[in-house]
């Protein structure tokens, strides 16, 4: 049960877009498609952003999006806004427990 | 509109034991598996164990096997975890869980949490 790899830090200015990467192994995100990426504001309880990948639960915005490629998930950001600005942790699957990386902090420039 | 609301927590000794408990409200609880998820200070998120509706499957993270306990009263929409021999590495804040959809790994409401702080 090994944390998932996230760069600590991103950062972007309003209107651009920008990519957080999460590595993982053969274990968890290469065999499964079940990652999923929370936000979390200061202070404040995660919120799921993308499940399945690259699904978005009702009221997450489309300007955030999830995708795979191996072991390396990534979740885009697109037309940041400040409100943008948080605390990004990356999660999945593996065999019956579930592994979150280490988080990236996402600063809107 | 859903709840989730943790307590429990506090300022304990190493080896002691703690049992954390998560009011549920607005959903109906013993539909959905409930997880705990810890977040020490400052640090990032660690899964540390969840339970399916039923009590059927328990599964624990491989850090606090052994030591922690949780349980559920679906009569109560409660959920609970024991935490025993407790190290200075368990101090974080503890936060109640609810699944997405029955998806056993995905979270979509989470308490406020409640602060466990293990030191001498």
């Amino acid at each position: 049960q090994s944390a998932l790899t996230q760069p600590p830090s991103a950062s972007g200015s309003p209107g651009q877009s920008v990519t957080i990467s999460c590595t993982g192994t053969s274990s968890d995100i290469g065999t499964y498609n079940h990652v999923s990426w929370y936000q979390q504001h200061p202070g404040k309880a995660p919120k799921l952003l993308i499940y399945e990948v690259t699904k978005r639960p009702p009221g997450v915005p489309d300007r955030f999006s999830g995708s795979k490629s191996g072991n390396t998930a990534s979740l885009t950001v697109s037309g940041l806004r400040t409100e943008d600005d948080a605390h990004y942790y990356c999660s999945s699957y593996a065999a019956s427990s579930v592994v979150f990386g280490g988080g990236t902090r996402l600063t809107v420039l | 509109e859903v709840q989730l609301v943790e307590s429990g927590g506090g300022l304990v000794q190493p080896g002691r034991s703690l049992r954390l408990s998560c009011a549920a409200s607005g959903f109906t609880f013993d539909d959905y598996a409930m997880h705990w998820v810890r977040q020490a200070p400052g640090k990032g998120l660690e899964w540390v164990s969840g339970i399916t509706w039923n009590s059927g499957n328990i599964v624990y993270a491989d850090s606090v096997k052994g030591r922690f306990t949780i349980s559920r009263d679906n009569a109560k929409n409660s959920l609970y975890l024991q935490i025993n021999s407790l190290r200075v590495e368990d101090t974080a804040l503890y936060y109640c869980t609810k699944e997405y959809s029955s998806s056993w790994y995905y979270f979509d409401h989470w308490g406020q949490g409640t602060l466990v702080t293990v030191s001498s």
